[in-house]
């Protein structure tokens, strides 16, 4: 069974630009899950998508948007991108969250 | 609301030590409880996890007891590895689809 897959691995951006995130789910889980993990810092929870809906944001500006396809993968946005928005960006999928999240290897955005 | 209060880090111990990070919660009812490890430049994966009191999760020589009248879930070890330099967290979830909350995590780091 392939696990949460995330693309790009890697992303160097300017500041100002937009940067896009991708993550497919394990097959059959339909929520999934972004969180920001900066340098030295915790986990930051940014969004929950679960049947193709937006169901719950962290405290992060609107310029942080996503979405959820039909096929459960889903899309992270990050507009007018900002030096303090470098970090790995962890995807995570569940079919319940009971039985845990299963975590994609991240994306590591770097703003220049 | 939910919380997980993990004990700072980091900790830095030999090879062949015993390793303990507490780990505290805030909840109602009867969360089910995770431990995940962070190898370095990697993704989260679950470690281990109990879903009711007096469970005892393990896996890799870990091993963590969900003690309700503590709200406790420490993670131990007997005899902890060089390979065992990571960064663990503590988590939590309510069940259904909701986010885990997780606890900010503890670097442990194991000398040869």
């Amino acid at each position: 069974e392939a696990g949460v897959t995330q693309s790009p691995t890697h992303l160097i951006k300017t500041r100002g630009q937009q940067a896009t995130l991708r993550c497919s789910p394990i097959s059959g889980h339909t929520s999934v899950y972004w969180y920001q993990q900066a340098l030295g810092l915790g986990l930051q929870f940014l969004l929950w998508y679960d049947e193709g809906e937006e169901r719950n944001r962290g405290n992060f500006p609107p310029r942080f948007s996503g979405r959820q396809f039909p096929n459960y993968s889903s899309e992270l946005n990050v507009n007018a991108l900002e030096l303090e928005d470098s970090a790995l960006y962890l995807c995570a999928s569940s079919l319940r969250t009971d039985y845990g999240y299963t975590f994609g290897s991240g994306t590591r955005l770097t703003v220049v | 609301g939910n919380s997980v209060t993990q004990m700072e880090g980091p900790v830095t111990l030999s090879e062949e030590a015993f390793l303990t990070i507490n780990c505290t919660y805030t909840a109602t009812g009867y969360p089910s409880l995770f431990w995940y490890v962070q190898y370095p430049g990697e993704g989260l994966q679950l470690l281990l996890k109990a879903t009711k009191a007096d469970d005892k999760g393990s896996n890799k020589g870990f091993e963590a007891t969900y003690r309700k009248e503590t709200t406790s879930f420490h993670l131990e070890k007997g005899s902890v590895q060089v390979s065992d330099s990571a960064v663990y967290f503590c988590a939590l979830s309510q069940g259904g689809s909701e986010k885990l909350v997780f606890g900010k995590g503890t670097k442990l780091t194991v000398n040869p």
